[in-house]
């Protein structure tokens, strides 16, 4: 793997409760991301970050935020969860030359909105 | 973003060659392809990219038609530990916004 530690990988939460997921990367890179999956959809981009607090939303944002304090840690917020955020979450980064974006991706979050 | 139309499942035999298609008709001329797979329970692992040469690595080969309208990705022998789901996505280098479609579920039968 390329050094990228995603936590907690499960949890188990209450709608309306705040949730925050976090990623942490040891290679110095970049650009991050954070992805959902669910059945039927593949992966959507839910916000991505080209810098330390530099951050931009994907396509499916809508009751998400996210923060980059620092290189090493990009972390997913959600203020007040609902069931329909029942999802695997990946967070991934990404080494980039002028013809060359590789993505690496963590291992995932299993999050269960009751 | 040029789309992709990739068959929703395919088999194949363990040891043969699989060869996985993808249409990306509408795709422009700085739009490379990539391939990801992702194999049950794990995030996605890259696997290949291309603009328009035939591209190969330890793990595959990228085919490209002369008129970038499709490719097939080949894994030369396939392996049960190549059973995954197989993403084709086309995107603009310097463009942060990459997602996955539904994909190729692949399945390597011994």
């Amino acid at each position: 793997d390329a050094g990228i530690t995603q936590s907690p990988r499960h949890k188990v939460t209450e709608t309306g409760t705040p949730v925050t997921l976090r990623c942490h990367q040891t290679e110095n890179h970049r650009y991050m991301y954070w992805y959902r999956q669910d059945p039927g959809h593949g992966l959507r981009l839910i916000h991505y970050s080209y810098g330390v607090k530099d951050t931009d939303k994907g396509e499916v944002s809508d009751g998400y935020s996210v923060s980059r304090s620092k290189t090493e840690d990009f972390l997913l917020t959600l203020e007040s969860a609902t069931s329909s955020q029942t999802s695997v979450y990946f967070c991934a980064i990404s080494e980039r030359s002028a013809t060359n974006e590789k993505l690496f991706f963590g291992s995932g979050t299993q999050l269960s909105v009751l | 973003d040029a789309k992709t139309t990739q068959p929703p499942s395919m088999d194949c035999a363990e040891g043969r060659a699989a060869n996985l298609p993808c249409n990306h008709s509408t795709i422009s001329g700085n739009e490379y392809v990539y391939w990801y797979r992702q194999i049950h329970s794990q995030g996605p692992q890259y696997i290949i990219h291309g603009l328009k040469n035939n591209e190969t690595n330890e793990m595959a080969s990228l085919i490209i038609t002369e008129d970038r309208k499709s490719s097939t990705l080949i894994l030369p022998h396939a392996t049960l530990r190549d059973t995954a789901v197989y993403y084709c996505i086309v995107r603009v280098s310097n463009d942060y916004k990459l997602s996955f479609g539904a994909g190729t579920t692949v399945t390597v039968r011994a």
